[in-house]
């Protein structure tokens, strides 16, 4: 079946220090690619996406690259802020019959210190 | 633009009690919705999805259930509940229903069932 694979966390960062959050999917046809964030106690919000090979989602200052060829969708910021502390979840859609079901990785949890 | 809503926002219930959660979408028609799972430290687990009025579909037999007595409605229920089923509920809708289908988050629902 479907799944979704992220670096196991906690990830601790200094404000302005780079971020990467890896990511690797198993599907069958070629999903599209979702991060989203979750600040705390609230709900989930779209990050960015991208729906074919080689597509780059990026908003906010996140980037990320659909790279068919690794089967991954690693998230990256060149200057991460105290701001951007949250879980952060990677998840496919493998269209066909699913009605667009969604399949989530585990979330890693990024703190940023001031 | 759209807008989801869930209630209540938080949950105390004694095991074996009855479980009401509600959710809406506003300004759209038609929306796919569907209801996730957080438990404590862990992933989304995908519940129910529906398509249309009276259309459920489960993910996860368990002892919660769902209904979509209106277009824009969603509710998640159960008779009894189990310690097991603590955790954050999160309702979510989509427009399409390819693989490029975004799905939009409430702000959950935290049970605690003790």
């Amino acid at each position: 079946g479907d799944s979704v694979t992220q670096m196991e966390g906690p990830v601790t960062l200094s404000e302005e220090a780079f971020l990467t959050i890896n990511c690797t999917y198993t599907a069958t046809g070629y999903p599209s690619l979702f991060w989203y964030v979750q600040y705390p106690g609230e709900g989930l919000q779209l990050l960015l996406k991208a729906t074919k090979a080689d597509d780059k989602g990026s908003n906010k200052g996140f980037e990320a690259t659909y790279r068919k060829e690794t089967t991954s969708f690693h998230l990256e910021k060149g200057s991460v802020q105290v701001s951007d502390s949250a879980v952060y979840f990677c998840a496919l859609n493998a269209g066909g019959t699913s009605y667009g079901k969604l399949t989530f990785g585990q979330g890693t949890i990024l703190t940023v210190h001031p | 633009s759209q807008t989801i809503h869930q209630w209540p926002a938080t949950l105390v219930q004694p095991v074996g009690s009855p479980l009401s959660l509600e959710c809406t979408v506003e300004g759209t028609s038609n929306p796919n919705l569907y209801w996730y799972r957080q438990a404590a430290g862990r992933g989304l687990q995908l519940l129910f999805y529906s398509v249309g009025i009276g259309q459920i579909s489960s993910e996860v037999p368990q002892n919660l259930s769902a209904s979509r007595p209106q277009d824009r409605q969603f509710i998640l229920s159960s008779k009894k509940l189990l310690l097991s089923d603590s955790g954050f509920y999160l309702c979510a809708w989509s427009v399409e229903r390819t693989y490029t289908d975004t799905q939009y988050f409430g702000p959950g629902t935290r049970l605690t069932v003790l």
